[in-house]
């Protein structure tokens, strides 16, 4: 069955860069997530989207924004990036706003030099 | 997370019963989740309770759901070596933060053979 597709798989950048991290949902799921997990930590939640538009923000930086696209993919874009950004980055996906069951990609490994 | 708690760490020799316990404060969330994570991988969803029920068994593994002392267990039988990963429990945001999933700190399980 196809799964949620994040790429890069890994990303090095240095301080001050930025990066375009990029999600492909589970194909008729109209949900995406975006988490941030850091070393030996819980993954957290970032912000959401729902049919293209913002459903949720949480604990994401002024730093950082994302989108949907009409395709349903996400990218999640990071500016500034400091070293404490440094973390693996997931993005997950819903059937259907509402149904909270989500499935998660591999994630993106961003690692700030 | 702050709103759900996890022991850290636990060891079961091959074979034996593994229970992993979590407890969690929102008492609107929808569901309950049990999420797997080896080593540099993604969270695999293992299974989901909704909140009105109080257990679900699948195949290996059975959820107990105490909503009154807010507890979720994950009981996994005859484990094996390839069970040995990061165990996160989560709760949906239900009334008060929809779809978004709060984790907790995720329980180390090792598997002694």
């Amino acid at each position: 069955a196809a799964g949620v597709i994040q790429s890069p798989r890994h990303l090095i950048k240095e301080k001050r860069e930025t990066a375009t991290l990029k999600c492909y949902p589970i194909p008729r799921h109209d949900t995406v997530y975006w988490y941030q997990q850091g070393p030996g930590q819980d993954p957290q939640f970032l912000i959401s989207f729902y049919e293209k538009m913002q459903s949720d923000k949480g604990s994401i930086p002024d730093r950082f924004s994302a989108q949907q696209f009409s395709d349903y993919h996400s990218e999640l874009n990071m500016s500034s990036l400091e070293l404490g950004d440094s973390a693996l980055y997931f993005c997950a996906s819903s059937p259907r706003q509402g149904r909270t069951e989500a499935f998660f990609g591999q994630g993106t490994r961003l690692t700030v030099v | 997370g702050e709103d759900v708690e996890q022991s850290l760490f636990l060891s079961v020799r091959e074979g034996d019963s593994s229970v992993i316990n979590c407890t969690y404060t929102d008492s609107s969330s929808t569901y309950l989740y049990w999420y797997k994570q080896e080593p540099g991988a993604g969270l695999q969803l293992l299974t989901y309770i909704f909140s009105n029920m109080d257990m679900k068994q699948d195949q290996r593994l059975t959820v107990l759901l105490n909503k009154k002392d807010k507890h979720l267990s994950l009981r996994i039988a005859d484990t094996q070596t390839g069970d040995s990963a990061i165990y996160f429990c989560a709760e949906d945001g239900g009334e008060t933060s929809g779809s978004r999933l709060t984790f907790g700190e995720g329980t180390q399980l090792t598997v002694n053979p």
